[in-house]
């Protein structure tokens, strides 16, 4: 069983749809986790950076720890064509890598 | 979905020594990859495009002499840390497009290298 599982997609939606981007992780002692955007032919960037259970939210995003499930997702509101990327979802102190999730909103 | 491996997944040296990081597309054939590396707390920072048949691509900041990137085949690219020093430990990823007509990006699982 890898380290962090993310639903592999790919992902088409229509422009405005809320989108839920969605990961597993095996071990329960993990508790920083990152997502990342990655534009065709770039380098990833740094979404969002979560610590703890709840929700963190970033204008249309916001990302969800569920530790009892150990369970994160990224959700997008109102998505737009500029949202269509590569979305990696990351352990973030043993660097613990999804595979990514190809994401295109159509217009 | 495509697979991409990475080998060592971690790897202890010594400082002055080489090292060489394997990364293979195992279900496709990639003429294009991309090597990372990641700092803690930080993003992931584009290191080079490895192309195959051609000379790698390096971000600005890199050095090519350092990090020598050689794409052998269509499933295969090879980062290797020269000389390496405590300052080169983090971790390195990489990553490959399926096709060329596609923004997909799928991510080895990471080399942990600690230089000593």
């Amino acid at each position: 069983q890898k380290e962090v599982e993310q639903d592999p997609g790919p992902l088409s939606v229509p422009e405005g749809a809320i989108v839920s981007l969605n990961c597993t992780y095996s071990n329960s002692a993990f508790q920083y986790f990152m997502w990342y955007r990655q534009y065709s032919r770039k380098g990833p960037e740094l979404l969002m950076y979560t610590y703890s259970s709840g929700n963190k939210e970033d204008g249309r995003f916001t990302a969800q720890v569920d530790k009892s499930s150990k369970y994160i997702s990224l959700f997008i509101r109102d998505s737009q064509p500029s949202d269509s990327a590569t979305y990696l979802c990351a352990e973030g102190n043993q660097f613990y890598f999804g595979t990514g999730t190809s994401l295109t909103v159509i217009p | 979905g495509a697979v991409v491996s990475q080998h060592p997944s971690r790897v202890i040296c010594k400082s002055g020594t080489s090292v060489k990081i394997e990364c293979r597309s195992l279900d496709f054939q990639a003429t294009t990859m991309f090597w990372y590396r990641q700092f803690p707390k930080k993003s992931l920072m584009l290191m080079a495009t490895s192309n195959e048949g051609s000379k790698a691509t390096y971000e600005q900041g890199v050095e090519k002499d350092k990090f020598l990137i050689n794409h052998a085949s269509l499933t295969l690219s090879t980062l290797t840390v020269t000389s390496a020093h405590p300052e080169d430990s983090s971790f390195y990823i990489c990553s490959a497009p399926p096709g060329l007509a596609t923004n997909e990006q799928f991510f080895g699982p990471g080399t942990r290298l600690t230089v000593l």
